[in-house]
């Protein structure tokens, strides 16, 4: 079973620039999580999709950042325009619905620098 | 604000030893708890997972849960150099899938 896909694994771009990132998810897997760590802190969420619908986006930081699962599939993250503080380690999740619905498993995450 | 707290280590053990990991959180509503193992460049690789107090053990992991001390623990048997590696302690709260994480212990098991 493939796990949690994440791309691109890097990007650098420069401020005011736009980005986007994308997760697939375990197929199947309808809960999908978005968290990000940021240079010596603790990972931190973003927000929660359930199939195409955002159950909970209370981490989004501001209205720069944007999250889509168009079709409950696939999920973007689109940054725009980004920012310094954006830069970090940009992890998605993803577990079932039902029974191991509390248990998250990530992708390798994407790094992103913001010059 | 919910917290929880980790020595950030590093804590170096020798091969065969047992390994202790600890973990403390501020939000007494938190249920559900979890550690995840952390390779450098890599992605967190959920290990333990434990909601009700006591111990839950699988191989030669064993997790430890006290809601009424909020804390959590992991001890880690027969340590290998393989089980090098940042261990993050996770919680989340009654109803809620966001996970609040810790900055990670770093384990380091020497041959």
């Amino acid at each position: 079973e493939a796990g949690v896909t994440q791309f691109p694994s890097h990007s650098v771009i420069e401020k005011g620039q736009t980005v986007t990132l994308r997760c697939d998810p375990i197929s199947g897997h309808d809960n999908l999580y978005w968290y990000r760590r940021v240079m010596g802190k603790e990972i931190k969420f973003l927000l929660h999709f359930v199939k195409e619908s955002k159950q909970d986006e209370s981490g989004m930081p501001n209205n720069r950042f944007l999250a889509e699962r168009t079709g409950g599939t696939y999920s973007t993250l689109k940054v725009q325009p980004a920012e310094l503080e954006d830069s970090g380690v940009y992890f998605c999740a993803s577990s079932p619905l039902g029974q191991g619905a509390y248990e998250q498993y990530f992708g390798p995450g994407t790094r992103l620098t913001v010059t | 604000q919910k917290e929880v707290e980790q020595n950030s280590g590093p804590l170096s053990v020798p091969e065969g030893a047992i390994a202790s990991l600890n973990c403390t959180y501020s939000d007494r509503g938190s249920q559900s708890f979890f550690w995840y193992r952390q390779y450098s460049g890599k992605s967190p690789e959920l290990i333990m997972s434990i909601y009700s107090n006591g111990d839950k053990e699988d191989g030669r992991f064993t997790a430890q849960l006290n809601k009424a001390s909020q804390y959590v623990s992991l001890l880690i048997r027969d340590s290998q150099p393989s089980d090098s590696a940042t261990y993050l302690c996770a919680s989340s709260g009654a109803g809620s899938y966001q996970l609040t994480f810790g900055k990670g212990t770093k384990l380091s098991v020497i041959p």
